[in-house]
């Protein structure tokens, strides 16, 4: 099957920069998102991108994808302890029944 | 609008026990779906839904049921409770598929089968 890969864990300081990194296998993707989860919550949907981009932007967010490495990033901006949190990323190739998530990424935010 | 519901919060049951985890939307989407958490796991789909009275399977669907009678509503139901059905439950909603910003998670469901 698809499969999605993170890293485990990340820790910066509060103020600088997070990149989450993310790789996957299924070429046909049509979609990449990332989603955020915070302690006992569900899971909350951040940005996403169609696969015939490269880069998106959103407020502090910037989403990369390298689709021939099969690569997506997720840089936050002035990172603030709010953003502490589990980070999911996912590809869809199809309907959406045709998700994978990866197995998140825990961002540690030192003050 | 309440967004994504389910309940219970949190569960124990004891292997064979039989329960239903409940969830339900008041946005009328059309799509739901059932997924499974299990520590440092992505999440696994077990059954989805694309309208009432349409349901189907999931990655994982083994040991679980569905039924979609109204919009609002999507029970998932353990019928012989096993250990390895431990795990965080979440329950989403989309509009339809076109719409990707608008996906909305429930706060799950933890359940622990001893």
């Amino acid at each position: 099957g698809e499969d999605v890969e993170q890293s485990l864990f990340l820790s910066v300081r509060e103020g600088d920069s997070s990149v989450i990194n993310c790789t996957y296998t299924d070429s046909s993707s049509t979609y990449l998102y990332w989603y955020k989860q915070e302690p006992g919550a569900g899971l909350q949907l951040l940005t996403y991108i169609f696969s015939n981009m490269d880069m998106k932007q959103d407020q502090r967010l910037t989403v990369l994808l390298n689709k021939k490495d099969k690569h997506l990033s997720l840089r936050i901006a002035d990172t603030q302890t709010g953003d502490s949190a589990i980070y999911f990323c996912a590809e869809r190739s199809g309907g959406y029944q045709k998700v994978t998530f990866g197995t998140g990424t825990k961002l540690q935010v030192i003050p | 609008n309440a967004g994504v519901t389910q309940t219970p919060k949190f569960r124990i049951l004891k292997i064979g026990q039989s329960m239903t985890l409940q969830c339900a939307q008041d946005m009328n989407h059309n799509y739901m779906y059932w997924y499974r958490q299990d520590p440092g796991m992505g999440l696994k789909l077990i059954y989805y839904s694309v309208g009432a009275g349409i349901t189907d399977k999931g990655e994982v669907p083994n040991g679980y049921n569905v039924s979609r009678s109204t919009t609002e509503d999507f029970p998932l139901r353990l019928e012989l409770a096993a250990p390895s059905q431990t795990s965080v439950y979440f329950c989403a909603s989309i509009p339809g598929l076109a719409e990707q910003e608008t996906q909305y998670f429930g706060p799950g469901t933890r359940l622990l089968v001893l």
